[in-house]
């Protein structure tokens, strides 16, 4: 089946360092990507879509500049956040679609935690 | 505003006994998915439903989406503690396009 791999799966950085998340679809292209962020014992809330070779689409509320989201080829969308602070700790989810009766599929999550 | 409301939001029962989870929306939705999530990882499909009134079943899981397409529900038979975690129902409205999550419902089913 579809799968998307995402790396890392944990992440400590200081506050004030950058942080690259990685997200790949590794037996099909994804034109679209999309990042979600989860706080503990909620549900997932999409910050953007990425688009491959444009920019990306950022919900309502979340800071471009801050959350930069590169998604250069089918297989590879990145979202790096930039300056972190520990307000930004959290779980970061990605998906994409394979193009098969709807379903989406998630990458593993990345649990990040700024100290 | 939470586009789709999910209930209840969480839930802890017996093995053995039967629950059934809602999602409803005043908005139509072209799918509506069910996820399973379990801690540190991400959502697993259980199922994609599309046309109004669809029932589908897998194994002890019955899914239904309503008529008009604004509302589903999960219903497990005999849980068992392996169904226990995060369950999420997610909209949608064009293939490819973006989902809109529900809450979630927390489900934990004590041996």
């Amino acid at each position: 089946g579809a799968v998307v791999s995402q790396h890392p799966s944990r992440v400590i950085c200081k506050s004030g360092t950058s942080v690259k998340i990685e997200c790949r679809s590794l037996d099909f292209q994804a034109t679209t990507m999309f990042w979600y962020r989860q706080f503990p014992k909620q549900s997932l809330m999409l910050m953007a879509t990425s688009n491959e070779g444009s920019k990306a689409t950022y919900e309502q509320g979340v800071e471009k500049d801050k959350f930069l989201i590169n998604h250069a080829s089918l297989t590879l969308s990145t979202l790096t956040v930039t300056s972190a602070h520990p307000e930004d700790s959290s779980f970061y989810i990605c998906s994409a679609n394979p193009g098969t009766d709807y379903g989406y599929t998630f990458g593993s999550g990345t649990r990040l935690t700024v100290v | 505003t939470q586009l789709l409301e999910q209930s209840p939001q969480f839930l802890s029962i017996q093995e053995g006994e039967n629950l059934t989870v809602y999602c409803n929306s005043s908005s139509v939705f072209s799918s509506l998915q069910w996820y399973r999530q379990e801690p540190g990882e991400g959502p697993v499909l259980l199922v994609t439903v599309v046309t109004g009134g669809e029932v589908k079943k897998l194994k002890r899981l019955t899914f239904q989406f309503g008529d008009a397409r604004k509302d589903s529900s999960l219903h497990i038979t005999a849980a068992q503690p392996g169904d226990t975690g995060l369950y999420l129902c997610a909209g949608g409205r064009r293939a490819g396009n973006m989902l809109t999550f529900g809450g979630g419902t927390r489900l934990m089913v004590k041996p």
